[in-house]
């Protein structure tokens, strides 16, 4: 079946330190694959998306490409915030369903 | 953006009690949502899809007699835990389905959760 493994937290980061959350999936067919982030006390949000290979979901500073060769959707940002600190989730749907296959979350920590 | 609320946030209980949790979609209608459950450190884990006006449809695992899933309407669907156990003691989170899209991740709202803890 369809599975997700991100890499584990916690992840701690001075202000403005590069950030690499690494994500890799199973999958049969071709699924479209997401990164979501929960802030404290509020619900997960959709972060980015890429629905294909190749392509590059990015938002708020934050990027990932779809890798099909290595079956990857690494998140990326060049220099993180404070309010970058959450629990940021990498997930994927199997192309026209509904139904999301969730990794376990990293906690990101970002000090001043 | 799309707001979906869940009540209570947090509950207590005693074992054998049942507890029911909200899950309702504030500013759209929802044909569809969906229940997940996430136990420490793990990943959500989807429990079951509710369909307004039909049965839910639940993942291989979920006892259905155990989470009893109602869709009263487009902007609400409950959960209730029956019979509730320590098992049982785990973070619910719903999310509502707005809409038509390409894949479905892109148009899930989702709820802040509800903490579940069963004396």
């Amino acid at each position: 079946g369809n599975s997700v493994t991100q890499m584990e937290g916690p992840v701690t980061l001075s202000e403005e330190a590069f950030l690499t959350i690494n994500c890799t999936y199973t999958a049969t067919g071709y699924p479209s694959l997401f990164w979501y982030v929960q802030y404290p006390g509020e619900g997960l949000q959709l972060l980015l998306k890429a629905t294909k290979a190749d392509d590059k979901g990015s938002n708020k500073g934050f990027e990932a490409t779809y890798r099909k060769e290595t079956t990857s959707f690494h998140l990326e940002k060049g220099s993180v915030q404070v309010s970058d600190s959450a629990v940021y989730f990498c997930a994927l749907s199997d192309g026209g369903s509904e139904k999301l296959v969730f990794g376990k979350g990293t906690k990101l920590t970002v000090n001043p | 953006g799309a707001v979906v609320s869940q009540h209570p946030s947090w509950v207590i209980c005693k074992s054998g009690t049942s507890v029911k949790i909200e899950c309702r979609s504030l500013d759209f209608q929802a044909t569809t949502m969906f229940w997940y459950r996430q136990f420490p450190k793990q990943s959500l884990m989807l429990m079951a899809t509710s369909n307004e006006g039909s049965k839910a449809t639940y993942e291989q695992g979920v006892e259905k007699d155990k989470f009893l899933i109602n869709h009263a309407s487009l902007t609400l669907s409950t959960l209730t835990v029956t019979s509730a156990h320590p098992e049982d003691s785990s973070f619910y989170i719903c999310s509502a389905f707005r809409g038509l899209a390409v894949s479905g991740g892109e148009t899930q709202y989702f709820g802040p959760g509800t903490r579940l803890l069963v004396l």
